[in-house]
């Protein structure tokens, strides 16, 4: 397996409150990605990192901020957790280009 | 906007038979389309890919075909096994550029019986 960390791998929260999800890489690819995978609609992206403090969003960026401070790690944050974020959140990287996107095993996450 | 397009949404194969999995995009500028497989619990891991230079590419049991004029793409999977159930999703994107974002289809449970 590529050296892509995500932490933690299942939480429950509350609605309203704050959530932070990180991904951690020992490989130094440059892309950093973070998707939401859910029943029927596949693989959306939410954010995603192509250096260090260069982020953008995806498709799906409405209540989820990023951070990239260092190469290696790329961080996810629900300010507000609501319902409709229950979802598992991978995290993948890249070379760029043609190369092949890695991914971490995901984090499931509950808000109730 | 759903940039690819991907059918069915699930399959069931009789072991040994030929799992057949459908991919239309709609963005032209599109020249990478890598295929990933899933298994539950686990994220996706790159299967196959093409580029559109070519119409046909194959990896052991696993070939993609492209059609570059009808802007689609499938995954061939020959003499399916129990091992091959997963999840498999198309992708696709544009490699130049600066940010390299894959775009992908809503997935499709291949389910193949012993």
């Amino acid at each position: 397996d590529a050296g892509i960390t995500q932490s933690p791998r299942h939480k429950v929260t509350e609605t309203g409150t704050p959530v932070t999800l990180r991904c951690h890489q020992t490989e130094n690819h440059r892309y950093m990605y973070w998707y939401r995978q859910d029943p029927g609609h596949g693989l959306r992206l939410i954010h995603y990192s192509y250096g260090v403090k260069d982020t953008d969003k995806g498709e799906v960026s409405d209540g989820y901020s990023v951070s990239r401070s260092k190469t290696e790690d790329f961080l996810l944050t629900l300010e507000s957790a609501t319902s409709s974020q229950t979802s598992v959140y991978f995290c993948a990287i890249s070379m760029g280009g043609d190369t092949e996107a890695f991914f971490g095993q995901g984090t499931r996450l509950t808000v109730v | 906007q759903q940039q690819v397009k991907q059918s069915p949404q699930s399959l069931i194969v009789q072991k040994g038979g030929i799992s057949i999995i459908n991919c239309a995009y709609e963005n032209t500028a599109f020249d990478y389309f890598p295929w990933y497989q899933q298994f539950p619990g686990k994220g996706p891991a790159l299967l196959i890919a093409i580029r559109p230079d070519v119409s046909e590419k194959k990896e052991g049991r696993f070939t993609i075909s492209f059609n570059k004029s009808a802007k689609q793409f499938s995954l061939h999977i020959m003499d399916s096994q129990p091992g091959d159930s997963a999840t498999y999703f198309c992708a696709a994107k544009r490699s130049g550029g600066s940010n390299y974002k894959l775009t992908f289809g809503k997935g499709t449970l291949l389910t193949v019986n012993p």
